[in-house]
This record gives C-alpha cells, structure tokens and sequence, in this order.
C-alpha cells in the first residue's frame, strides 16, 4: 500500500515566522509530486507540481524543495502571514500504480497576528 | 473563466436512496477526476475519466457506485442505495490533459449526507 505521510499535522506560528513542513513519500517509482493550498471553505488551489530529484520551486514566499531518492519533499512558508492559513497537501504519483494521485492527510497551517 | 464547478454543494439523502453529484470541468479542460474525503480522513481517488470513457476506475467502489462522463454535459457520479458511510466530501478536479505533471483544477466539493 502506497503511503504519503505529512508532518507536522497541525502547526501554529505568529506572523512573521518562517516554517516548513514535510512530506514523505515512496522513493521507488516516482513520477511528480504535486503541493496544494486548501483554505477552509474553498477549493484546493495548486501551489507546485514537481519531477525532477533536486527540483526547487517557488511562489511568493512559498517554495518547496524534492529528493526523490529519500523520498521527501519540504515546503517553505518565509515570513508567515494570516492570510497564509491553510491546509497544505502534498500528493504522489506512482510510476506503476496507475493514474491516481496519492494524497497525503496535509498539514494545517495557523498564522497569528 | 469559471472554474471547476460542482452541484449541488450539499445533499442530504435517506439510507436507500439514489445520490447524483455532478462537475462541470473548467473550460476546455477533458479530464476529470474524482476523490471522496471521509470525516478525520485525506483525500482518496475515486475515479478518473476522460470524455466519453472511464480511464482508471480502480478506487471507486465495486457495488453501488459509478461515474461517467458524456460527450455533452457534466460529469456524473452516482451512488445508488445510500448507506450512512457513504457521508462524506466528495470533490472532482479537472486537468487539460491527463498528464500527472499537471495541476488539477479542484471544485469546492458536494458534501453528502446521509440519514
């Protein structure tokens, strides 16, 4: 059973704090690994879809980091800000597990001011 | 340029009925894909169609449910004969192509209740 664990489930910070969090995968046939903003009361929004082992990406002052022969992925949030609370969902793609995306549970995000 | 959009957003149903929960994919986008969250849980595929044809059905549930997509119109998911676990979030998303190097385009949800 293919696994995709995030860490920590819940985080709280203050505004301005930086923070990150993990998400863990199967290294063995990876294909991308994609990262998602889920606001409370809207949709998933995309955020990164990454490939390549190495690959580092980013928006604004989110960017995200892959190692897909470890099999983790870091997201980065610099200078947290309210409006930044959310949950964050990481999900992977398998080689060989057909066409589904894997979600993992996500990490919910809460940034006071 | 609308996005994903799903109806109805909520839908309450009595144990034994029919359950009919409709995308309509953004424009131009082909492909659509089903998830299904459950309480305390992540979201898990369902189902991935492209017009017309089923293309991995393989976490949609063997008995009561089925998805299909028509050449005009939105895509359809039903569930027949309810029963109380099947309450849960239930979210379609649409790609362009059905390339997993692609984002997906998430509607807001129909969450399904049943009692």
């Amino acid at each position: 059973i293919l696994n995709v664990e995030q860490s920590p489930q819940s985080l709280h910070v203050q505004e301005g704090d930086s923070t990150n969090f993990t998400c863990s995968f199967p290294s063995s046939n990876f294909y991308a690994l994609h990262w998602y903003r889920w606001e409370t009361a809207k949709s998933p929004e995309a955020l990164f879809v990454m490939t390549l082992n190495g690959d580092e990406k980013k928006k604004g002052q989110i960017s995200a980091t892959l190692n897909t022969k470890e099999g983790y992925s870091y997201l980065y949030i610099k200078g947290s800000q309210p409006e930044d609370s959310a949950t964050y969902l990481c999900a992977f793609f398998d080689n060989q597990a057909g066409t589904a995306l894997i979600f993992g549970k996500g990490t919910t995000l809460s940034v006071s001011s | 340029n609308a996005g994903v959009m799903q109806n109805p957003r909520h839908l309450v149903r009595r144990r034994g009925q029919e359950a009919r929960l409709r995308c309509s994919p953004m424009k131009g986008h082909s492909h659509v894909y089903w998830y299904r969250q459950l309480p305390e849980e992540g979201l898990k595929f369902m189902v991935y169609l492209q017009k017309e044809n089923i293309i991995d059905e393989s976490g949609m549930p063997k008995e009561r449910f089925s998805a299909e997509f028509p050449k005009e119109g939105p895509s359809i998911l039903r569930i027949q004969q309810v029963v109380r676990g099947d309450s849960a979030a239930y979210f379609c998303a649409s790609s362009p192509f059905g390339q997993v190097g692609q984002p997906q385009h998430f509607g807001d949800g129909t969450r399904l209740s049943i009692l």
